[in-house]
């Protein structure tokens, strides 16, 4: 089936630093998110963003966190400063179109650790 | 704020048992319902939705909803060893661009 791959599987780096989550999305798909979820809770929605902008972001998305996808290339989470609590699994998906019943494919998550 | 609630937390079946999954949510605006599976090390996979109250069958999967009980379940026939993975139940509000609240999730494991 379609893939959605996240690069990379595990991220280590020292708080207040800045780091980028890669995703390389279904290839034909439109619309993309970041779930993040804490080890031991739920996963829990940060944005979502079509056509270049952000359509929808949680509380959970700080003023430290940005996303984009320059030129059709990976779509990116950037968080700039990191902080001991932005340790978690980070997961992007993206689906064909915006309606609720379009399926999101996931990648596998990037494991962020902030020391 | 919607909140999504999975029970059992885990869940112990033979193989060829039925395996049943509840989810309960608290918004009554709730308009898609998903059910998602995780295998260790991969991402969560669309195992099937369901919008309408009643049944929805997909081969040996089948998922229940009661939008009045604020309640969604799935049942596993013939369960198998390569069911064992953790369930996540996942809702949508009408007039979101598909933002899922998820459950927690239920660790189900089919013992040969």
């Amino acid at each position: 089936g379609p893939k959605v791959l996240q690069i990379p599987s595990h991220q280590i780096i020292d708080m207040g630093q800045m780091v980028t989550l890669n995703c390389d999305p279904v290839s034909n798909h439109l619309y993309f998110y970041w779930y993040k979820q804490i080890l031991g809770q739920q996963m829990e929605f940060l944005v979502n963003f079509y056509n270049g902008k952000v359509m929808e972001k949680s509380k959970l998305f700080k003023d430290q966190f940005s996303v984009e996808r320059p030129d059709g290339s990976y779509f990116t989470l950037k968080i700039q400063p990191t902080a001991l609590e932005d340790s978690a699994v980070y997961f992007c998906a993206s689906s064909l179109a915006g309606g609720v019943q379009n399926t999101l494919y996931f990648g596998a998550g990037t494991r962020l650790s902030v020391l | 704020q919607q909140k999504v609630q999975q029970s059992p937390e885990s869940l112990i079946v033979p193989e060829g048992g039925m395996a049943s999954l509840n989810c309960t949510f608290s918004d009554r605006n709730s308009q898609y319902f998903w059910w998602y599976r995780q295998h260790s090390g991969e991402g969560p996979k669309a195992l099937m939705s369901i919008f309408s109250n009643g049944d929805k069958k997909e081969g040996r999967f089948t998922a229940h909803l009661n939008k009045a009980s604020l309640h969604v379940s799935l049942h596993i026939k013939d369960s198998q060893p390569s069911d064992s993975a953790l369930y996540f139940c996942a809702v949508s509000l009408s007039g979101s661009f598909n933002k899922l609240t998820f459950g927690a999730g239920t660790r189900l494991a089919v013992c040969p």
